[in-house]
């Protein structure tokens, strides 16, 4: 059984960089036609998706993110990981990774999803 | 401003039927069939109850059933439980470009 779980700094200065991993366990991040992908949650508001990295290193992102995201992927630590550079309050939010079954273009696996405050 | 619209409440009791729409465009839900259904608890993690468009993942109960007309898709749920009170969210591709969009959310109370 697939499992993710995120991690990273829980607080963030404004425009700085936020750093986030995701780990995958019980299954290689190598294996299929999946994609790994990071989508956002303000308290209280919608889920945002963030942008997704294929085992490729391809990767896609939110057009209104695109200028400040940067997934990339550790084949060797079974990891990818986020950056969200320039951030503000706005970006304050939990941060969930999540497998994207490439078959059917769903998130099917994802983690508990960790809070990230910007603030100084 | 969500590119996928949800109303942002539906409500039902128990043993009755809610359903729950998700209204885009041809360029997303209208123009594929990847539409898929999420349920979120409160501090939980969000849990896939439907993908393209009408399909169950294995452990989903048959009371989830989705559906899709033009550019709007649908989730109903029948047979009413309490533990169906939850937030659901739809998603769709969107093309190569801007692959996945959200819907704003749309809060289920069962009365």
């Amino acid at each position: 059984q697939v499992q993710l779980q995120e991690s990273g700094p829980g607080l963030v200065k404004p425009s700085q960089t936020l750093s986030l991993t995701c780990s995958v366990s019980g299954g290689s991040i190598s294996s299929g036609s999946d994609y790994w992908s990071w989508i956002r949650q303000p308290a209280g508001k919608g889920l945002e998706w963030i942008g997704r990295i294929y085992t490729s290193e391809s990767t896609n992102y939110n057009p209104s993110l695109k200028s400040r995201v940067t997934i990339s992927v550790d084949t060797s630590k079974n990891q990818f990981s986020l950056k969200l550079s320039s951030v503000t309050a706005a970006d304050t939010a939990v941060y969930y990774c999540a497998r994207e079954v490439g078959l059917a273009l769903a998130f099917d696996i994802w983690g508990r999803g960790t809070k990230v405050t910007v603030s100084s | 401003q969500s590119a996928l619209t949800q109303p942002p409440s539906a409500s039902g009791s128990p043993g009755q039927s809610a359903t729950i729409s998700c209204t885009g465009t041809s360029s997303d839900v209208g123009g594929y069939s990847y539409v898929s259904w999420y349920q979120q608890h409160p501090g939980k993690a969000p849990k896939l109850m439907i993908y393209e468009v009408s399909k169950r993942p294995s452990g989903v109960p048959d009371r989830f059933s989705g559906s899709k007309s033009g550019n709007t898709a649908s989730l109903t749920v029948s047979g009413l439980q309490t533990e169906d009170e939850a937030d659901y969210y739809c998603t769709s591709y969107a093309g190569s470009n801007n692959p996945v969009v959200f819907g704003g959310g749309t809060k289920l109370t069962v009365l």
